[in-house]
């Protein structure tokens, strides 16, 4: 069972990204999936969530109108869409698999925004 | 309330018990689960749905609810215990999911 993200990037504010998170060892499409980050040296925080068949979708205050959070379970992918960056979204995003319970989690991607 | 507030830090020593808690009103309503973090590492789950274990989480660490306040309980931690501790749950609206600020646990 494994959760591997990519697309993290050193990026200026106002730009965007696109994460990737490709799942493997489990049946993607039975779980929802969320994204949490944690800026450095800082505690965790959700981003956003999607049901497993992407009809459920909730995001924290801090990123809703910016980010977008969708999967494509063909692919057993899931992904985040970040727009309109700021420098306070630095941080390492994980992928975490669960409902409110987060049983598996990625090892992160790092997202650094900055001019 | 869409908060959940933990202890900064918390020293325990070595074989001892100790007690991380988590408070919010969320938690009258909704499970607690707990994370532990150790440094270059992801978080995992030791505890969910309030006190139910992970295969492979040693049973020395267990959890209980009361009130508003969720508590991860370690008994007889020990040098590898040493680690941050998040509690989450969801807020009160049910919608979010919500962290604690996180404990750090340092084992004397």
């Amino acid at each position: 069972v494994q959760l591997v993200e990519s697309g993290g990037d050193f990026v200026q504010p106002g730009r965007s990204l696109r994460l990737s998170c490709e799942a493997s060892g489990f049946i993607f499409n039975d779980y929802a999936m969320h994204w949490v980050r944690q800026p450095p040296g800082k505690g965790l925080e959700w981003v956003a969530r999607i049901s497993w068949r992407g009809a459920d979708i909730g995001y924290a205050a801090s990123v809703k109108g910016r980010f977008t959070v969708s999967r494509d379970n063909a692919k057993r992918s899931l992904y985040l869409q970040m727009n309109s960056l700021r420098p306070e979204d630095t941080a390492l995003y994980y992928c975490v698999r669960g409902s409110g319970t987060f049983d598996i989690w990625g090892r992160g991607t790092m997202v650094i925004v900055s001019s | 309330s869409s908060e959940l507030t933990q202890d900064p830090a918390v020293s325990v020593a070595l074989g001892q018990t100790v007690k991380i808690t988590c408070q919010g009103d969320s938690l009258r309503s909704f499970y607690t689960s707990w994370y532990q973090q150790k440094p270059g590492q992801a978080p995992i789950l030791v505890i969910y749905n309030k006190n139910n274990r992970p295969s492979g989480i040693p049973d020395r660490f267990s959890g209980s609810n009361s009130g508003d306040t969720a508590s991860l309980t370690i008994t007889g931690a020990q040098a590898e215990d040493e680690a941050d501790y998040y509690c989450n749950s969801r807020d009160t609206s049910g919608d979010h999911v919500i962290f604690g600020g996180g404990t750090k646990l340092t084992v004397l």
